[in-house]
């Protein structure tokens, strides 16, 4: 059974960080595909947030998270994650991690899902 | 950004009828668009990849056409499980989603 399972999330407060981890039921399930996060915000719509490639050589960010967020990978412990400093109230969202369908960050489609893990920024 | 427009914002509809979910984008997106399924506390599921074709599993009466900047979701007779919200997705540029379309029971 192919799986994603996030972990990390909870409650922060404003400018703090977090970490968030995406681990895999299998390590050939992510090993060879760029791995993205996408968040929704409670009662919102998706919004892409971060993709790294196959082998954690090229990452790309959403402009509202570029420069506090950064995603990593090590595919030894199928596991991808997402360093999440400088929070403010509105990433408050449900993360998702989610694999692409190549190997490249260009132009994904996002094939398997997690089930998410909340994030909640207030003071 | 490409901005993806879907509409109706909501659709109510009864079990067997056919329903069109629409999504035009801002500009051409060719036929990298795909659409997916969201339930309630449920992450969501990629039913259609590049416009047209079907994800592995799921069922036939699940249809998109389209290219350009304008697609169609089309699900040819409505089974109960699925009324859930619809999101459509380019992949044109860095990817960006619909705000998308709830279908709910009439």
């Amino acid at each position: 059974q192919m799986q994603l399972v996030e972990s990390g999330g909870g409650v922060v407060q404003p400018g703090t960080s977090l970490r968030l981890s995406c681990e895999a039921s299998a390590v050939t399930f992510i090993s060879s595909y760029a791995m993205h996060w996408v968040r929704q915000a409670p009662g919102k719509g998706l919004e892409w947030v971060a993709v790294i490639s196959y082998d954690g050589t090229n990452t790309y960010y959403a402009d509202s998270v570029k420069g506090r967020f950064t995603m990593s990978r090590d595919n030894s412990k199928h596991t991808v994650y997402l360093q999440m400093s400088s929070l403010r109230d509105d990433d408050t969202a449900i993360y998702y991690c989610a694999r692409g369908q190549s190997p490249w960050i260009e132009q994904p489609t996002f094939v398997f899902w997690g089930q998410g893990t909340p994030v909640t920024v207030s003071s | 950004e490409i901005v993806l427009t879907q509409s109706p914002a909501t659709l109510s509809l009864s079990p067997g009828e056919r329903a069109t979910l629409s999504c035009r984008a801002s500009q051409s997106v060719s036929t990298f668009l795909a659409w997916y399924q969201q339930k309630p506390g449920q992450a969501p599921r990629l039913l259609i990849y590049d416009a047209s074709n079907r994800a592995t599993g799921i069922a036939a009466r699940f249809s998109g056409s389209g290219s350009g900047t304008d697609f169609t979701l089309t699900i040819s007779s409505l089974e109960p499980e699925d009324f859930a919200i619809y999101y459509c997705q380019q992949r044109s540029t860095w990817p960006t989603f619909g705000q998308g379309t709830r279908l709910d029971i009439k």
